[in-house]
């Protein structure tokens, strides 16, 4: 079936260094790729996404890059800061929709 | 706040009952997701309605059951619980869920935490 790889499963970073989380998507159908941060007990929130039209976007200190023709996108947290900590969520939605594939998600955890 | 209402918070039960939980999606959402999330787990996709039809299914136990209401309201039914079914349940909602590029952000509700003892 469809599938979508989430590398790291944990991430640990310094404050103010980058963190990259690298997805793979094996649906060539898909469209439209959101990121999602959920904090421990929370719901997951949208914090970016990214449809197949564009290669990059790019949110004050997030940032999204996609390649279809690879089939990998990535979020790259510039500065990051300790509330950055959490686990974060890449997805891949086909033509249609009709079911979104979560990856398995990255526990990022940012030291002050 | 997403807009996206879930009742109850909180649910403990004992194993073998059965247990419905209740989601309403956000204003004008056509399409309704159910996930599971165990502990330190990633967001297992159950079931997805669409306007009052199934319109996917992922890993959904025989045991648990779906369906969603004119007033696009949606319920999950968990039956015949075991322990391992404890987690939190969460539901989203998402405008359309048809073909193109219209957006399909899912919106999460804020999800029901289920113990069963």
């Amino acid at each position: 079936g469809e599938n979508v790889e989430q590398h790291p499963s944990t991430l640990s970073v310094q404050e103010g260094d980058s963190a990259v989380i690298k997805c793979t998507y094996s649906d060539s159908a898909s469209n439209y790729f959101p990121w999602y941060k959920q904090e421990l007990g929370k719901r997951p929130q949208l914090i970016i996404d990214i449809r197949s039209n564009v290669g990059e976007k790019k949110d004050q200190r997030i940032a999204v890059t996609l390649n279809k023709t690879a089939k990998h996108f990535s979020l790259h947290i510039t500065e990051t800061q300790p509330e950055d900590s959490a686990v974060y969520f890449c997805a891949a939605s086909p033509i249609g929709g009709f079911k979104t594939i979560f990856g398995a998600g990255t526990r990022l955890f940012v030291k002050a | 706040d997403s807009g996206v209402t879930q009742t109850p918070k909180h649910l403990i039960t004992a194993t073998g009952q059965r247990v419905t939980l209740r989601c309403s999606p956000r204003s004008g959402d056509l399409s309704v997701y159910w996930y599971q999330q165990s502990l330190d787990q990633g967001l297992q996709f159950l079931i997805q309605y669409y306007n009052g039809e199934e319109r996917a299914k992922g890993n959904i136990l025989e045991r648990f059951s779906a369906q969603q209401f004119p007033d696009l309201h949606s319920e999950l039914n968990l039956s015949s619980l075991e322990l391992g079914d404890s987690a939190l349940y969460f539901c989203a909602s998402s405008v359309a869920g048809t073909s193109g590029f219209l957006t399909d952000t899912q919106y999460f509700g804020p999800g029901t935490r289920l113990t069963v003892l």
